[in-house]
């Protein structure tokens, strides 16, 4: 079981929006900033938000995130059929001697 | 740009050591900024951080993992290895090693293809 909880899937039709949620605690979430990581099955994670909302070079302005309390959302405007693929949030959770977390994943279909 | 190669075993006994290298092409990580990274990901399920190995040599490990993990370099920081000791099915996994980059803000930013590991016997 992850400490960051995220809906195992998301779905929506080309050109929607869609919002993935990543929930977390007072630890890390609302302590730390979250990132978000695209993976397309069989392949690495790619980084696609850091600290809560920004994108790194080369990420479409389409994705963006957000941060609220314990919560943080990913969210893809314009769907496109290549966005189809799993997505994780990670922070890092200051509790123990400090480790960093991941969401379980939510799995996008493009449909 | 700075690529980073997972290699080792594809298959490792339960109990034995697990021994992976991580080998840094295209660029260096010998920047105070730069540290190394574990991470695994079990067949269908998600991403776990295994530890991380930063530029002054010091180590930070997944608490859930204890004392089996070991990680180090080599002088030229392109060649970082990770040990993890009596391993069980439970180590079964995609193995990742990620540059981490740590300034105003603290990321994974460039990853191996990865590497899978199973143990059986």
């Amino acid at each position: 079981q992850s400490v960051l909880t995220q809906p195992p899937s998301a779905s929506g039709t080309p050109g929607q929006r869609v919002t993935i949620s990543c929930s977390g605690s007072s630890s890390n979430i609302r302590s730390n900033a979250v990132n978000w990581y695209q993976q397309v099955p069989g392949t690495a994670p790619k980084l696609l938000i850091h600290s809560n909302s920004q994108r790194p070079s080369g990420v479409p302005d389409r994705f963006s995130g957000s941060k609220s309390g314990t919560s943080a959302s990913l969210a893809i405007s314009g769907l496109q059929s290549e966005d189809e693929a799993d997505y994780y949030c990670a922070a890092w959770d200051d509790s123990l001697n400090g480790f960093w977390v991941f969401g379980g994943g939510t799995k996008l279909t493009v449909l | 740009q700075l690529q980073l190669q997972e290699s080792g075993p594809g298959l490792v006994k339960p109990s034995e050591t697990l021994s992976l290298t991580c080998t840094v092409s295209g660029g260096s990580m010998s920047n105070s900024r730069h540290y190394l990274g574990w991470i695994r990901q079990p067949p269908g399920k998600g991403l776990e951080w295994i530890g991380s190995f930063y530029y002054s040599g010091s180590t930070h490990n997944n608490p859930s993992l204890k004392s089996r993990v070991t990680m180090s370099a080599d002088t030229s920081k392109k060649h970082f290895s990770l040990k993890l000791t009596s391993v069980t099915a439970a180590d079964t996994a995609v193995y990742f090693c990620s540059r981490g980059f740590s300034d105003w803000y603290d990321v994974f930013d460039i990853w191996g293809q990865g590497t899978m590991v199973s143990v059986s016997s």
